[in-house]
């Protein structure tokens, strides 16, 4: 069974620093990796989709990378901002036949002015 | 184009009741899913649909619980007799085809309080 792990569970840094949010996941076996971003007492905005066929992707100040044979993946905010306050889900794709995503519990991200 | 929506955005209701909530999906897609969040996790799945058929209900945690999508669009979460414990919010996404390697667009919830 796929499990996804996000490390930090919080993380507090002061503007304009540069971050690093983690992802594990257990199962390499993955068709992609799905970057959310998630705001208090609302859905799930997408930010970043890389393929298992990817190494990275990018939008913006924000960067994510895959290393599928490892069962890794980190969300760069360059930059950061106040308005990049949320909570952050990373969540795999898998194979086999399945159709569902399966998500880490998020790193909630505060940025201090 | 308009995204994913779903109605109510709030619903309280009483243990033992029954409530629907339902999903409108991106025009065009032809693939929908139904998660579960509680608070402080992750999203979990719940159910898929391609098309009218759901071709995969893995995640409906028991009998209580049961979706359809009659023609291919909206869909419908049905919840009998409520527990406090289905107390969450219900997430839609659909996705263009369901593919593997397609990208899914999330709804903005339709938050259950059962008391």
């Amino acid at each position: 069974k796929q499990e996804v792990t996000q490390i930090p569970a919080a993380l507090s840094v002061p503007e304009g620093e540069n971050l690093v949010l983690n992802c594990s996941f257990t199962d390499s076996a993955i068709y992609n990796l799905q970057w959310f971003r998630q705001d208090p007492g609302k859905g799930l905005t997408s930010l970043l989709l890389i393929q298992s066929s990817q190494r990275e992707q990018t939008s913006g100040r924000l960067n994510a990378s895959l290393d599928k044979s490892s069962g890794r993946s980190t969300l760069y905010i360059a930059a950061s901002q106040p308005g990049d306050s949320a909570t952050y889900l990373c969540a795999v794709h898998s194979g086999a036949g399945s159709y569902q995503l399966t998500f880490g519990k998020g790193t909630k991200l505060s940025v201090i002015p | 184009g308009a995204g994913v929506s779903q109605t109510p955005s709030n619903k309280v209701t009483e243990k033992g009741k029954y409530v629907e909530l339902r999903c409108d999906p991106i025009s065009g897609h032809t693939a929908l899913y139904w998660y579960r969040q509680s608070l402080g996790q992750g999203p979990e799945f719940l159910i898929y649909f391609q098309g009218t058929g759901a071709a995969d209900d893995s995640g409906l945690p028991n009998d209580r619980f049961f979706a359809v999508r009659p023609e291919g669009s909206v869909s419908t979460l049905k919840i009998q007799r409520t527990e406090r414990g289905d107390s969450a919010v219900y997430l839609c996404a659909s996705s263009p085809s369901g593919r593997a390697y397609d990208e899914q667009f999330f709804g903005p919830g339709t938050r259950l309080t059962v008391l």
